[in-house]
């Protein structure tokens, strides 16, 4: 069975600081990975998809890879906003969605 | 704009009252996804339809049940909701099952068990 985990569970930085997040999976026979993010109460918000032929998606600050042969994703995130704080999520589409347990992220002003 | 809706946003039931929550979407996509999110935890897919084909997760109780009578709708039904039942749902719709298809959310019903 499929295994999704993000690393680290939290993390708290200073507004204008570039991060990473990660995403690791245990089968790399994946359709796609996806990136969301969900605020809290709230539903998830897709961020970025990447298919498994592809090495990197961008939106705006945001650029994510995808090294599937060694089973990692991860999410950067260029000049964090306080804006940004919320728990970011990957899921690997293989025969179903599988998803982390997530990043909380708290930008700090 | 073309979108994923629950209703109702906020659910109280009490303890084995039957509840049913409804997701709708405008996207016309084929599958539609029932997600159950606890606190700090994963989503946790329950079920899914591709069509009229009902998929149910193996650990899924049978306390949970779904409905799709068209398209565009799928019901949630929790016939006997239990304290350990309080989450959020999360419906969820994509085009496809297998392949890249990306997965659309609508906002989640938190639903309260008293």
């Amino acid at each position: 069975k499929q295994e999704v985990t993000q690393i680290p569970a939290a993390l708290s930085v200073p507004e204008g600081e570039n991060l990473v997040l990660n995403c690791s999976f245990t089968d790399s026979a994946i359709y796609n990975l996806q990136w969301f993010r969900q605020d809290p109460g709230k539903g998830l918000t897709s961020l970025l998809l990447i298919q498994s032929s592809q090495r990197e998606q961008t939106s705006g600050r945001l650029n994510a890879s995808l090294d599937k042969s060694s089973g990692r994703s991860t999410l950067y995130i260029a000049a964090s906003q306080p804006g940004d704080s919320a728990t970011y999520l990957c899921a690997v589409l293989g025969n179903q969605f599988y998803f982390g347990t997530g990043t909380s992220l708290t930008v700090i002003p | 704009d073309a979108m994923v809706i629950q209703n109702p946003r906020y659910q109280v039931t009490q303890f084995g009252k039957p509840v049913t929550l409804s997701c709708s979407q405008t996207l016309n996509h084929n599958v539609m996804y029932w997600y159950q999110q606890k606190s700090s935890q994963a989503p946790k897919l329950l079920f899914h339809y591709y069509d009229k084909d009902f998929n149910n997760e193996a650990d899924t109780p049978d306390n949970f049940q779904s409905r799709r009578p068209n398209t565009s709708f799928c019901f949630l039904d929790i016939r006997s909701p239990g304290l350990g039942d309080a989450a959020m749902y999360l419906c969820a719709t994509s085009r496809g099952r297998t392949g890249p298809y990306e997965q659309y959310f609508g906002p989640g019903t938190r639903l309260t068990v008293t």
